[in-house]
């Protein structure tokens, strides 16, 4: 299995523009989780979904950040407009819930840089 | 106070030597996850445990749900275990809380 696939990598942009992160779970997996990693913050729960709907997202820090799951071998994470402290590593992580705690998978993780 | 306190914070230690990290937390938890985060990559889940103990190759982690507390030891620690440790407890059935970490230097 190719594991958890982050797009792009590496992401800079000025601010004010729009950015799109994207995601493909690992295959089977029903639940997709994205994070945020700064060094004030550590890792911070943004959003999850499970099986495509988002079942908590109170992790989103505001209405600039919007996430999407149009089928289950996709997701977004979209800032509009960003901000220079958005600057972060975005993680998607992806488990397959069948009962009790799960044990995620993290992709690699996509660095955005808002100049 | 924070919800998962992890130390120490920094961990330098020499080739061969045994190394704890340890962990407590404050809220109730259903399991606990340790992940490891190696330098400019991605992270890995090394273990996920509920109670007792659980050992893969030289490492091995411990939990007391009594005590809410719970450890992970390296045995012959080599350089390539240099990494960041994060302790995550998992409240509910999803929801992990982050530990700040334990960053550890192996040194040859």
């Amino acid at each position: 299995d190719a594991g958890v696939i982050q797009s792009p990598r590496h992401e800079v942009t000025e601010m004010g523009q729009e950015v799109t992160l994207r995601c493909k779970p690992i295959s089977g997996h029903n639940s997709l989780f994205w994070y945020r990693q700064t060094m004030m913050r550590g890792l911070e729960l943004l959003i999850y979904f499970n099986n495509n709907v988002p079942i908590d997202d109170s992790g989103m820090p505001e209405d600039r950040f919007s996430a999407k799951m149009p089928n289950a071998s996709f997701s977004t994470l979209k800032i509009q407009p960003s901000e220079p402290r958005d600057s972060a590593v975005y993680f998607c992580a992806s488990s397959f819930r069948g009962g009790s705690v799960d044990t995620q998978y993290f992709g690699p993780g996509t660095r955005l840089t808002v100049l | 106070k924070n919800e998962v306190e992890q130390s120490p914070q920094n961990l330098t230690a020499q080739e061969g030597e045994f190394i704890t990290i340890n962990c407590s937390y404050s809220v109730g938890i259903s399991a606990l996850h340790w992940l490891q985060q190696h330098p400019g990559g991605g992270i890995v889940s090394l273990f996920m445990l509920s109670s007792g103990k659980k050992k893969h190759g030289r490492l091995i982690a411990t939990i007391n749900i009594q005590e809410k507390h719970s450890s992970l030891h390296i045995t012959a620690s080599h350089p390539r275990d240099s990494a960041v440790y994060i302790c995550a407890p998992c409240s509910g059935t999803y929801k992990y809380i982050f530990g700040t970490g334990t960053r550890l230097k192996v040194l040859a």
